[in-house]
């Protein structure tokens, strides 16, 4: 079956820019989350989504928000972008989410110049 | 918050070498995996071992959660073995929210 699919794969914004990713979990999974990932910050929890209601939440600033759509699609966006958003992204779809085995997407690499 | 440690943070292995990757972690979990991030990003699942031990070919797992340790046997190391690779818990409260640890980088030398 059908992994993880993340878009864009690859993405160059400018400061102050607002920017969308999308993460299509596999079939059947209701549970997406989302993860940045820098140099220096390693691997950071932004948030969870579960049947389309937001679940937990990471420390990151307001600036970074989420939304997950009925077919369990789900979309992280982040506004006036700075120098410092620039990162991996990578999403994960679980069944069920607590206790379950995650599937990690390919990422969304974010460039902000 | 959890905390979650990984050793060693770097380990250079010629072609055909065993390791050990170790993870310790501070508190109870719903959950615990361990992955390899490949050259392009990606996180490939290794293991889903909140407990117990698992084997998959040249690798192979085993979770002590009532010591809150994991550890990951790479057997007769390959090249293609080289990369980082992660720890992550979840933990035991509401939702799923991974927390990683900070990664073993691993270089099989031919």
């Amino acid at each position: 079956k059908a992994g993880v699919t993340q878009t864009p794969r690859y993405l160059i914004k400018t400061r102050g820019q607002q920017v969308t990713l999308s993460c299509s979990p596999i079939s059947g999974h209701r549970s997406v989350s989302w993860y940045q990932q820098t140099p220096g910050q390693g691997l950071q929890f932004l948030f969870e989504y579960f049947s389309e209601t937001q679940r937990n939440k990471g420390n990151f600033p307001g600036r970074f928000s989420g939304r997950q759509f009925s077919n369990s699609r789900s979309e992280m966006n982040v506004s006036t972008l700075e120098l410092g958003d620039s990162a991996l992204y990578l999403c994960a779809s679980s069944s069920v989410g607590v206790g379950t085995e995650a599937f990690f997407g390919q990422g969304t690499r974010l460039t902000v110049v | 918050g959890i905390q979650v440690e990984q050793s060693p943070p770097d380990l250079i292995l010629q072609e055909g070498a065993n390791s050990t990757l170790r993870c310790n972690f501070s508190d109870s979990v719903n959950n615990l995996q361990w992955f390899h991030q490949n050259p392009w990003g990606q996180l490939i699942n290794l293991f889903y071992i909140p407990s117990g031990t698992k084997q998959n070919g040249r690798l192979s797992a085993t979770t002590v959660a009532t010591e809150r340790y994991s550890l990951l046997y790479i057997s007769s190391s390959q090249t293609t073995d080289s990369g980082v690779y992660f720890c992550a818990v979840e933990p035991d409260n509401y939702g799923q929210n991974f927390v990683f640890g900070p990664g073993t980088r691993l270089s099989v030398l031919p």
